[in-house]
């Protein structure tokens, strides 16, 4: 069975600043990974997500994460926050073909002007 | 194009009481599914269809729980008797393909609260 950490369920960053948000995945074999984003009043949507490519994967607004076997680690990046940044990030990973999805517990993202 | 829907956006019922959660997906997503969130717990999933056949169901908690999806398009999950245990959020989403791994479409989800 996998499992899922994210470290940190609150991060707090300054307009510009770097966006560092940690995840860390227990699984007997290198997993699909995903980071979803969750908006104010939204639905999750997804940002970007590993399927055994590249290990450098870009998302979108600007968002980035490196698969990291040797660390079973996939954090997510972005070189300069943006107000609108500000939401709660999820990392998931699954070994099936489909979406059943193991989530972390999940990190709310402030951005301070 | 109309994104995954959930109905009611929140609930709030005695324990004991029947609620029945509504999901329509994005057309022609074959594959729906049902997520949970409970207050300060991560998102665990709870089911999956394709089309009208549940695919896994593992994620269930109990027998209190049904979930259906007749005709293959929208799904209900019905709680029935709900217990305080049952609060949380219930997410729905929806994908296009069965090989198109985890890119699914969430709903906003439905909160529930039983008091």
């Amino acid at each position: 069975a996998q499992s899922v950490t994210q470290l940190g369920s609150h991060v707090s960053v300054s307009e510009g600043a770097l966006v560092l948000l940690r995840c860390n995945y227990s699984s007997s074999v290198p997993p699909y990974l995903f980071w979803y984003v969750q908006y104010p009043n939204q639905g999750l949507q997804l940002l970007l997500k590993y399927t055994s490519a590249a290990t450098l994967v870009k998302g979108i607004n600007g968002f980035e994460a490196e698969f990291k076997k040797s660390e079973t680690s996939f954090h997510l990046t972005k070189p300069s926050a943006h107000m609108s940044d500000a939401a709660e990030y999820f990392c998931a990973v699954t070994l099936t073909s489909y979406g059943k999805l193991t989530f972390g517990q999940g990190t709310i993202l402030t951005v301070h002007p | 194009e109309a994104g995954v829907t959930q109905f009611p956006s929140h609930s709030v019922i005695e324990k004991g009481q029947t609620v029945t959660l509504r999901c329509d997906p994005i057309s022609g997503h074959d594959n729906l599914y049902w997520y949970r969130r409970v207050m300060g717990k991560e998102i665990k999933f709870l089911l999956h269809f394709v089309k009208e056949s549940k695919q896994d169901e593992s994620g269930m908690p109990n027998n209190r729980f049904l979930a259906e999806r007749t005709g293959g398009t929208y799904s209900t999950l019905k709680v029935q008797p709900a217990e305080l245990e049952d609060s949380g959020v219930y997410f729905c989403a929806s994908s296009q393909e069965t090989a198109n791994t985890g890119e699914l479409f969430f709903g906003e989800g439905s909160r529930l609260t039983v008091l």
